[in-house]
C-alpha cells in the first residue's frame, strides 16, 4: 500500500507553545488529507478534512484558530496546534485519500503530543 | 445512536481458534467498510474493505457484509497471538467521512 508519513512521532511542549505537524504522501498525490485524534482506550476522532489549494473542513466542536491546516501541496499537510494546552495532550493521526484506490485512506504512524 | 457501533470487548480466544467481530452502522445509504487493526501506540492499518454484500476472504481474514442488516462482521481463522489488537470497523457514510467504532480488542491466549 501507499506510505504516509508524519513528523514528529513524538513531541512534548510546554502549555501556551504552538506545535506543527507534518503529514506527507510519500508515493502518490493526496488532494485530500485528513486529521484524527485518539485520546487513550477511544476511537479515532475526524478533527477535519484538508484539501489541497482551499480552506479546511473542520468537524464540529474542533476550534479552526486553534488547529490551523495547511494543504499547500499534494503531498504535504500540516497541522497547527497554537496555544497548547494540557488538554490537548492526544495521539494525532493523518491519512491520506487515494481516489484511485477504492478511496481508501493510508494512514500515517500518527504523533504522540505530550503538553506539559 | 452512535453511527458505528462494535463491541468494545475484550474478547479471548485460544490460539488456533476463530475470532468473531462484529459491527453495526447507521447510514443506510453507505458503501464501503473498511477492518483495521490497531496495535497499541500505533495507528491503524488496513485488513481489508468490503463493497457488495456477502463474503470477502483474504488469507486468514473473512469479512462479510449484510446491507439489508446494516451488518459487517471480521472472522479471523487460526488465530494467533500477533493478532491481539484492536480492530476498528469504519464505514464511509453518505457524507463522504470514514466514521470509526469504538474498536474491539482481541486478545489471542496461546
Amino acid at each position: 500500500g501507499a506510505v504516509v508519513s508524519q513528523h514528529p512521532s513524538r513531541v512534548i511542549c510546554k502549555s501556551g507553545t504552538s506545535v506543527k505537524i507534518e503529514c506527507r504522501s510519500l508515493d502518490f498525490q493526496a488532494t485530500t488529507m485528513f486529521w484524527y485524534r485518539q485520546f487513550p482506550k477511544q476511537s479515532l476522532m475526524l478533527m477535519a478534512t484538508s484539501n489541497e489549494g482551499s480552506k479546511a473542513t473542520y468537524e464540529q466542536g474542533v476550534e479552526k484558530d486553534k488547529f490551523l491546516i495547511n494543504h499547500a501541496s499534494l503531498t504535504l499537510s500540516t497541522l497547527t496546534v497554537t496555544s497548547a494546552h494540557p488538554e490537548d495532550s492526544s495521539f494525532y493521526i493523518c491519512s491520506a485519500l487515494d481516489r484511485g484506490n477504492y478511496n481508501e485512506q493510508f494512514f500515517g504512524p500518527g504523533t504522540r503530543l505530550t503538553v506539559l | 445512536q452512535k453511527e458505528v457501533e462494535q463491541n468494545s470487548g475484550p474478547l479471548s480466544v485460544p490460539e488456533g481458534a476463530i475470532a468473531s467481530l462484529n459491527c453495526t452502522y447507521s447510514d443506510r445509504g453507505s458503501q464501503s467498510f473498511f477492518w483495521y487493526r490497531q496495535y497499541s501506540g500505533k495507528s491503524p492499518e488496513l485488513i481489508m474493505f468490503i463493497y457488495s454484500n456477502g463474503d470477502k476472504e483474504d488469507g486468514r481474514f473473512t469479512a462479510q457484509l449484510n446491507k439489508a442488516s446494516q451488518y459487517v462482521s471480521l472472522l479471523i481463522r487460526d488465530s494467533q497471538p500477533s493478532d491481539s489488537a484492536t480492530y476498528l470497523c469504519a464505514v464511509y457514510n453518505q457524507g463522504g467521512k470514514l466514521i470509526f467504532g469504538q474498536g474491539t480488542e482481541l486478545s489471542v491466549k496461546p
